[in-house]
């Protein structure tokens, strides 16, 4: 069975400074992985995604993950915070692309000025 | 190009009363999804249609809940009797493809609270 870990409900950064939201899966096969945002009173929107090849991938508003396959993570970066990163971060896995996602618990992110 | 419409946005009950949420997802978009978000939790996924066809309901509790897609179109998700553990958030989806490449598509989602 596909699982996600996100390390931390809340994280909490100055704007300007560096964003890195930790996630770890499980799969028994080649995982499809997902980042997910949610404002408030809004839907997810897709961030970005990794089926194959790069391991490096780019989404929207600049923000960027890494599939670690030795270390079964997917973490999300962004070099610069901006206040209206302000937000809830999902992680999400599956094996079989877009069908069945399986979310994380999501990790909210906090941007002071 | 509209997106995916939901109501009511909110909804407050009282246990053992039944509710109906209502989904229109993208025009064209054959593959629809109810998903619900339990507060402080990661969205699960309850159902998925194919145009108006069930191809996975395995986790939704079929006792108290159903779903259907009439004409292959909007969609309904409906609770009857609710359940305190019920208060949730119910996100539609839906995905122009139905195969293992289409991006899912959100909408702002149904709030229930079950007093």
């Amino acid at each position: 069975a596909q699982s996600v870990t996100q390390l931390g409900s809340h994280v909490s950064v100055s704007e300007g400074a560096l964003v890195l939201l930790r996630c770890n899966y499980s799969s028994s096969v080649p995982p499809y992985l997902f980042w997910y945002v949610q404002y408030p009173n809004q839907g997810l929107q897709l961030l970005l995604k990794y089926t194959t090849g790069a391991t490096l991938v780019k989404g929207i508003n600049g923000f960027e993950a890494e599939f670690k396959k030795s270390e079964t993570s997917f973490h999300l970066t962004k070099p610069s915070a901006h206040m209206s990163d302000a937000a809830e971060y999902f992680c999400a896995v599956s094996n079989t692309g877009f069908q069945k996602l399986v979310f994380g618990t999501g990790t909210r992110l906090l941007v002071s000025p | 190009e509209a997106g995916v419409a939901q109501s009511p946005r909110y909804k407050i009950i009282e246990k053992r009363q039944s509710v109906a949420f209502w989904c229109n997802p993208i025009s064209g978009h054959a593959t629809l999804y109810w998903y619900q978000q339990i507060l402080g939790q990661g969205p699960k996924l309850l159902i998925q249609f194919q145009n108006n066809g069930v191809v996975d309901d395995s986790q939704l509790p079929k006792d108290r809940f159903s779903a259907e897609r009439l004409k292959g179109v909007d969609s309904t998700l409906k609770i009857q009797p609710a359940k305190l553990e019920d208060s949730a958030v119910y996100l539609c989806a839906s995905s122009l493809e139905g195969g293992n490449t289409g991006e899912l598509f959100f909408g702002e989602g149904s709030r229930l609270t079950v007093l």
